[in-house]
Order: structure tokens, then C-alpha cells, then sequence
């Protein structure tokens, strides 16, 4: 177990809903990371967020967006489903940014199906 | 374009023996490099990294060797056990602290 959590584990909805998926990261650790698993690309950085404030973008769609709370928890929220969007989205925590820290701890994921 | 490469989807090894899996990449900027191994149904875990400082790093079982030069790195498992049977995920830090996957190697180890 990382001490990372991330709710739902499961997700299925349809084209063109909007939704939310949630990460709480080890305690103590400010940084939180997505990324997004599918078939055929792999794992792909999405967005990080140190304390609360956005740091980098990678591969992030407009339709995506994300922040972080004062507890530290973050949310990625996804709009205007399409059926590529159907994937395995990680978040990853670490102690501080990655520029002084280099390991990060992954959750379980959820798995977004979208029909 | 890939930055990381892992050219081989599946490995298999039987128990006991050598399991070498290997991983390649193109920008030589990159400084620090790490693996995961990865169950399914899990996130990923972290398991060995090393720094471009040196060319060896060994915990355990695991020996991770770069060849800056070939820009080329492997991990060595030795002995491979039943219980290492999972995707294994290259990755090198990123200049934004990111991390850059490779698409991974399924390894097999047969008892």
C-alpha cells in the first residue's frame, strides 16, 4: 500500500458527461501528479500541482482541468467525455517538487470507461 | 516521438534464473532514471532508481546498470522468483519533475 488513495476505483459514463475523480495523497507529501494510462500510449504526464498551486502541464486536454486543496487532496475533473478519453488515470505524490525529489508514490487509479 | 523505449513487450524466465530487462532513451539531458513494477489492478510501485552520476545501483535482487553513453539502461533481477511476474515501467525524470514512462515489459517467470 503507497498511502496514496484515489476514488471512484470504477467509473462508467457516457459521451459528453462530466466528471470528477479524486486523490488523496501520503500524508505529508505536497506534490500530487496525474497521469493518464491508455492502450496504446502509455503513461502520460498530465498536471502537477505543489501545495495547493499549479507547477507543470504535460499532455493535458482543454476539456481537463485539476487543483489541489488546503488539505492537500486534488481533484481532476474531466468535461465533454469522448470515448478515447476511456482510460486508467493515476495519480502520484511525493514529498516535495520533482526538481528535489524523485520518487514518486502511485495509487491504485481509476478506471474511466466512457460509452 | 517516445522518449523512453522499452522494445520488448514480454519477457519470459524461468524461476531461479536471470530476468534482464532493458530500456532505452533519446534525450541526454535526462538525469535521473527509475523502474517500476506494476501488478494488475495496482498502480505502480516503485522499486530501484539511478543517478546519471553513477552507473550501478543495487538493492536486493535488483541491480539497475546505465550506459550513459548507449543511453541505455537495464535492470537485472537475479534470482527471478514466481512473485515477480508483472509489468516492469522504465522512467526518467523530466525537466518539469515529471516522470517519462516507458511502455513497459510483461515478465513472465515460470516456476
Amino acid at each position: 500500500d503507497s498511502g496514496v488513495t484515489q476514488t471512484p476505483k470504477h467509473l462508467i459514463t457516457a459521451t459528453g458527461q462530466r466528471v470528477t475523480l479524486r486523490c488523496s495523497p501520503r500524508s505529508g507529501d505536497l506534490s500530487v501528479y496525474w497521469y493518464q494510462q491508455s492502450l496504446d500510449q502509455g503513461l502520460q504526464f498530465l498536471i502537477h500541482y505543489y501545495n495547493g498551486e499549479e507547477r507543470a502541464k504535460g499532455n493535458i486536454l482543454e476539456r481537463f482541468s485539476a487543483q489541489q486543496f488546503p488539505d492537500l487532496h486534488s481533484e481532476l475533473n474531466l468535461s465533454s467525455l469522448e470515448l478515447g478519453d476511456s482510460a486508467l488515470y493515476f495519480c502520484a505524490s511525493s514529498r516535495k517538487t520533482g526538481f528535489d525529489y524523485n520518487e514518486q508514490f502511485f495509487g491504485p487509479g481509476t478506471r474511466l470507461t466512457v460509452l | 516521438d517516445q522518449q523512453v523505449k522499452q522494445n520488448s513487450p514480454s519477457l519470459s524466465v524461468q524461476e531461479g534464473r536471470i530476468s534482464i530487462l532493458n530500456c532505452d532513451y533519446t534525450n541526454s539531458m535526462f538525469d535521473y532514471f527509475l523502474w517500476y513494477k506494476k501488478y494488475p489492478a495496482e498502480g505502480p510501485t516503485f522499486l530501484i532508481s539511478i543517478s546519471s552520476i553513477k552507473d550501478k545501483n543495487e538493492d536486493g535482487r535488483f541491480t539497475v546498470f546505465l550506459n550513459k553513453s548507449a543511453k541505455h539502461l537495464s535492470l537485472h533481477i537475479v534470482p527471478s522468483q514466481p512473485g515477480d511476474s508483472a509489468v516492469y515501467f522504465c522512467a526518467a525524470k523530466g525537466s518539469q519533475g515529471n516522470l517519462i514512462f516507458g511502455k513497459g515489459t510483461k515478465l513472465s517467470v515460470k516456476p
